[in-house]
């Protein structure tokens, strides 16, 4: 267990349909990052929040939004579903400013759009 | 998005082979990181890597953090069954981490 929870662990929809992916991040850290990896793709940096702030954008959709609320869990929403966003998505946190350490990764969230 | 030049991209190899995979950047980066991600798995942090030359093990495992900061790579001896998986290296400056394009390694008994 990493710390990082995410839910669910998978998903079934379809298209056009709108999904909750959600976040709980690591005791204590105050980052949290989401990433889309496609079947045998890399990992695609969609947006970071940093204590209940947006920190940085990546290529993340339009279709596609997110917050942190003050407990600092983080959710994902992905509307308008397509069959192209089907994929793995997972949710990352890391220390508070000033402690560069890398990522702690979820289990991820495995999404079917059918 | 940004991302670092892994290679090679797809490895095969017997039991008890060592492996080698190395990342490559045109920017320098003050921390090197190595991941390891199980299939359906999110990825687990196998070494960070913090000074300019350094040379760092864990197990079976080793990585050097190249000398221009531009560059990293890993090693695996003696790999077994379990080693399977996709290899990510990372580049961090601040809080943000670049990761590579991923290794993936299939091991044969």
């Amino acid at each position: 267990d990493s710390g990082v929870t995410q839910t669910p662990k998978h998903l079934i929809t379809a298209t056009g349909q709108r999904v909750t992916l959600r976040c709980s991040p690591r005791s204590g850290d105050l980052s949290v990052y989401w990433y889309q990896q496609s079947l045998d793709q890399g990992l695609q940096f969609l947006i970071q929040y940093y204590n209940g702030e947006e920190r940085a954008k990546g290529n993340i959709l339009e279709r596609f939004s997110a917050q942190q609320f003050p407990d600092l869990h983080s959710e994902l929403n992905l509307s308008s579903l397509e069959l192209g966003d089907s994929a793995l998505y997972f949710c990352a946190s890391s220390g508070s400013s000033g402690t560069y350490y890398g990522y702690t990764f979820g289990s991820g969230t495995r999404l079917t759009v059918v | 998005g940004q991302q670092l030049n892994q290679s090679p991209q797809s490895m095969f190899i017997q039991e008890g082979e060592d492996v080698s995979m190395n990342c490559t950047s045109s920017s320098i980066f003050n921390t090197w990181l190595w991941y390891k991600q199980d299939p359906g798995e999110g990825p687990v942090l196998l070494i960070a890597l913090y000074k300019a030359g350094e040379l760092t093990s864990n197990g079976r495992l080793t990585a050097q953090f190249g000398i221009t900061r531009k560059d990293s790579f890993l090693n695996i001896s003696a790999s077994i069954p379990s080693d399977v998986g996709i290899y990510f290296c990372a580049g961090q400056n601040t809080d943000k981490l670049i990761f590579g394009t991923g290794t993936r390694l299939q091991v044969f008994p």
